[in-house]
């Protein structure tokens, strides 16, 4: 068990660049999850995937943040035309779906975002 | 609108005492609760967790209590170890969904050797 990873792990970039961040999850897990944190927060969802389907969206997603999960398996976040209010952690988490007691969500590292 | 709060940003413990986090929620919703523990520069750990039917959960050292009329959960662990100083995440959500889990703020767990 490899556990979740995402990459990168940092990425500093200039205000209005566009970034991607890629996780990967555990392998038989169904669910994906993207959470952003920021200083002095509890993780924040973001969106949230079960296989290629992304079922949830927060509204904290604006028009510019795009999530994909191709064929169910690694995940995409992108952020267009950057503002330094992205400056954050964006953290992945996987989860087996199914029977009761199994909602436990399993978090990569997170990439840590600064846009100046 | 912070759905789930916890108040206290810092908790010191003299090793081999227990330490008591709290965690208050607002939804009456909320059916399914999580304890995570984070270190620096890494991911939340899931802890323990308990769901609505039960008032208490344990596993080992640590005891997550929760009591719904007040919409408050806690955790204890005992006997506290250095090794438990991390940042505390309380998280909570239905469990028919299992989809989105509102965090609070985090409680910073120092246990003094």
């Amino acid at each position: 068990d490899t556990g979740v990873s995402q990459d990168p792990r940092h990425k500093i970039t200039k205000r209005g660049q566009n970034v991607t961040f890629r996780c990967d999850p555990i392998s038989e897990h169904n669910r994906l999850y993207w959470y952003r944190q920021t200083l002095g927060q509890g993780p924040e969802f973001l969106t949230y995937f079960q296989n290629e389907a992304q079922l949830e969206k927060s509204r904290l997603l604006s028009d510019r943040f795009s999530a994909e999960r191709p064929k169910g398996s690694f995940s995409t976040l992108e952020i267009q035309r950057t503002e330094q209010g992205d400056s954050a952690m964006y953290l992945c988490a996987s989860s087996p779906f199914g029977h009761r007691g199994t909602y436990e969500q399993y978090f990569g590292p997170g990439t840590r975002l600064t846009v100046t | 609108d912070q759905q789930v709060k916890q108040n206290s940003p810092s908790l010191s413990v003299q090793e081999g005492r227990i330490s008591i986090l709290n965690c208050d929620y607002t939804n009456s919703m909320f059916d399914y609760f999580l304890w995570y523990k984070k270190y620096p520069a890494e991911g939340p750990t899931f802890l323990i967790s308990i769901s609505s039917i039960k008032d208490k959960n344990e596993d080992g050292r640590f005891t997550v209590f929760l009591n719904k009329s007040a919409k408050h959960l806690s955790l204890h662990i005992v006997p506290s170890q250095p090794g438990d100083s991390a940042v505390y995440f309380c998280a909570a959500g239905q469990e028919n969904t299992g989809n989105q889990f509102y965090f609070g703020t985090g409680t910073s767990l120092t246990v003094i050797p």
